[in-house]
């Protein structure tokens, strides 16, 4: 059984790009979370979504950042116009149902705005 | 909303040794509580969690205890190995929410 998967593990932008993280999460899980962690701090809640719903996005920026979860593919984070204080680990997390507190996070995606 | 704080940021232990680590939360409604361990350059691991109708749960080397009363829990790792050296997060979400709100952080170092 697969776990959460996510691509690119690096990811390495200059300032002005967009940068796309991709989440795919384990099987039969229909809920994905996305944090982000800044270097020596705990994980910071971004955005809460559901197979083509956003549930909660109170977490993460109004400008420039955006996020879906279409029927088929991955669940996709979106930053436009990356500036260097976007440089930190992005994690997803999935869980089955949204009655289950349990979230099983994923490898993450390190990016890096220079 | 909730607010988890976490002590120690640091603890170094001997192999063999136990290691105690200490959440506090905000949200008295809150009623899962779980840890998660993250090793260098990988994702958070859920190791264990409690719920808020136990007061203390163990599973092998690692116990995690709730006191609601006074609205903490620690985790508890007992005969300490190096692979135990990892960054440990305690976790709250508030009542009526699914999504956690994390502590800073505590590095465990176990020295062989």
């Amino acid at each position: 059984n697969a776990g959460v998967m996510q691509n690119p593990r690096h990811l390495v932008r200059r300032r002005g790009q967009e940068a796309r993280l991709r989440c795919s999460p384990m099987k039969g899980h229909s809920h994905v979370y996305w944090y982000r962690q800044l270097p020596e701090e705990g994980l910071k809640f971004m955005v809460y979504l559901q197979k083509e719903n956003i549930i909660d996005e109170s977490g993460m920026p109004k400008e420039r950042f955006s996020a879906e979860f279409p029927k088929e593919g991955p669940s996709i984070l979106r930053i436009q116009q990356v500036v260097r204080g976007d440089s930190a680990a992005y994690f997803c997390a999935s869980s089955p149902g949204s009655s289950n507190y349990e979230q099983y996070f994923g490898p993450g995606t390190r990016l890096t705005v220079t | 909303g909730e607010n988890v704080e976490q002590h120690p940021s640091t603890l170094s232990v001997q192999e063999g040794d136990s290691a105690v680590i200490k959440c506090t939360y905000s949200d008295s409604a809150s009623n899962y509580f779980p840890w998660y361990k993250q090793e260098l350059g990988k994702g958070p691991q859920l190791i264990i969690d409690i719920r808020s109708n136990v007061g203390e749960k163990k599973d092998q080397r690692i116990a995690v205890t709730l006191n609601k009363t006074a609205k903490h829990f620690s985790l508890h790792i007992t005969e300490t190995q190096p692979e135990d050296s990892a960054v440990y997060f305690c976790a709250a979400p508030p009542g009526g929410s699914y999504i956690p709100t994390f502590g800073r952080g505590t590095s465990l170092i176990v020295h062989p």
